[in-house]
């Protein structure tokens, strides 16, 4: 079967660190993405980690270990902008995704 | 237009009606995807297109239909639907990493569905 784990919910202060964590088991492995999704608006795409390793993109990195089937999103300098909903989705065979339950996560001031 | 743009955004629909979900992409991408969203739910995926054909079919019940006539333009088709169906509806695109999956996708802002 194929199945993807997030914490439901995390809070964090502004200007602190926080780090989202996703366990897979999927049929198949082509990568893994991160999304981001503000309330009532659509996903969009924040990283991808195909090879074990951090990935890091200004105040957003991701790791990836692929023996684990496991990986996080870590958001560094918390702004308030940064509340939402973050996704965690695997790339199996062709074009088949298959994506988490989000954690939602909430910056406090 | 620029991105992914979806048509409606809203619908409303009785259980007897048949409607249609249209979504653009100006991206020049050759995968094209229909998502439903519910609300606690993770996001599932519907359909794929890779090159016009499709490619996936996730055991959606035959009253959603999908079309995609060219790698720009995708439909969903509605029919008969039932009160569970209600659900935000997201279109996305992107461009295949040869034969082994693909690059990111660029989401549709959604289409907001309720069957009454």
């Amino acid at each position: 079967g194929q199945n993807i784990d997030q914490p439901t919910e995390m809070t964090a202060t502004e200007g602190a660190i926080v780090q989202i964590n996703c366990t897979y088991q999927t049929s198949g492995f082509n990568g893994l993405f991160w999304y981001q999704q503000h309330a009532g608006e659509a996903p969009t795409f924040l990283s991808y980690n195909v090879l074990d390793g951090l990935e890091e993109k200004g105040r957003f990195s991701s790791f990836l270990s692929r023996s684990k089937g496991y990986s996080y999103l870590l958001l560094k300098e918390l702004q308030m902008k940064d509340s939402a909903s973050y996704l965690c989705a695997v790339s199996g065979y062709g074009q088949n995704f298959v994506f988490g339950p989000g954690t939602r996560l909430s910056v406090l001031p | 237009e620029t991105g992914v743009t979806q048509t409606p955004r809203h619908l409303v629909m009785g259980m007897t009606n048949k409607k249609s979900l249209k979504c653009e992409q100006h991206l020049g991408h050759n995968a094209m995807y229909w998502y439903k969203q519910s609300a606690k739910k993770p996001l599932e995926l519907m359909f794929v297109y890779n090159f016009k054909e499709q490619t996936e079919n996730n055991s959606v019940p035959s009253r959603f239909s999908p079309e995609c006539p060219n790698s720009s333009h995708l439909f969903l088709h509605l029919h008969t639907l039932q009160p569970e169906d209600s659900a935000l509806y997201l279109c996305a695109s992107s461009q295949p990493r040869g034969l082994a999956g693909s690059y990111e996708q660029y989401f549709g802002p959604g289409t907001r569905l309720t069957v009454t």
